[in-house]
């Protein structure tokens, strides 16, 4: 069935580290990929995706390539910030065209 | 911007009683309007998809009697939690989206039983 696997459940790291979260996924079809962003008390942001193979999405510094051969969707960002930590999700919309799989998510934090 | 709003934003409510909750769409045509549901452990589950001019799906675990939604134009939707229990605590998240565009999701609504 569908899913996408997060492989970091935490990452902690100190400000203008280099950032990466791990993500593949598995799915029927040819689904758009998508990086979502949640911090506490709100829901998830939509931050950038790409809907075919070898396609970035970036936004804010965050940066994913579509990788069809890999199955994956890496989420990239060179320096990071304090305001950075949140939890990040990625996420899949398979051949429903709607119905959003969501990875279990990896929390950020970055310390000054 | 594209923009969703929800509210209340937090709710409590009497075991076995019921509420209601509304999502309403900002600065684009929410022709697609679907509701989650966020557990404490983080993980979303999909209740129900409403498209316009289409029947609301429903998924598995979720029924219209348990989880009634309306979505009567292209800016608002509403979806009542009947009978609620423990189990049924959570943050209920709203996503709209145009077309075949990315979805854009509401503060939520966080539901706690008591």
């Amino acid at each position: 069935g569908d899913s996408v696997t997060q492989t970091e459940g935490q990452v902690a790291l100190s400000e203008e580290d280099f950032l990466t979260i791990h993500c593949n996924y598995s799915a029927s079809g040819y689904p758009a990929l998508f990086w979502y962003v949640q911090y506490p008390g709100e829901g998830p942001q939509f931050l950038f995706r790409a809907s075919r193979d070898k396609e970035k999405g970036s936004s804010r510094g965050f940066e994913a390539t579509y990788n069809k051969e890999t199955t994956s969707f890496h989420l990239q960002k060179a320096s990071v910030q304090e305001s950075d930590s949140a939890v990040y999700y990625c996420v899949h919309s398979g051949g429903s065209n709607y119905k959003l799989t969501f990875g279990k998510g990896t929390l950020l934090t970055v310390t000054p | 911007g594209a923009l969703v709003y929800q509210y209340p934003r937090r709710t409590i409510c009497k075991s076995g009683t019921s509420m209601r909750m509304e999502c309403q769409a900002v600065g684009f045509q929410a022709t697609s309007v679907a509701w989650y549901r966020q557990s404490p452990q983080k993980t979303f589950e999909l209740i129900a998809l409403s498209t316009v001019n289409s029947a609301i799906k429903y998924e598995q675990n979720f029924t219209q009697e348990k989880f009634p939604i309306s979505h009567p134009n292209l800016s608002f939707s509403s979806m009542t939690v009947l009978n609620a229990y423990l189990e049924d605590r959570g943050l209920y998240l709203c996503g709209a989206r145009e077309g075949g565009a990315e979805v854009f999701f509401g503060k939520g609504t966080r539901l706690t039983v008591v």
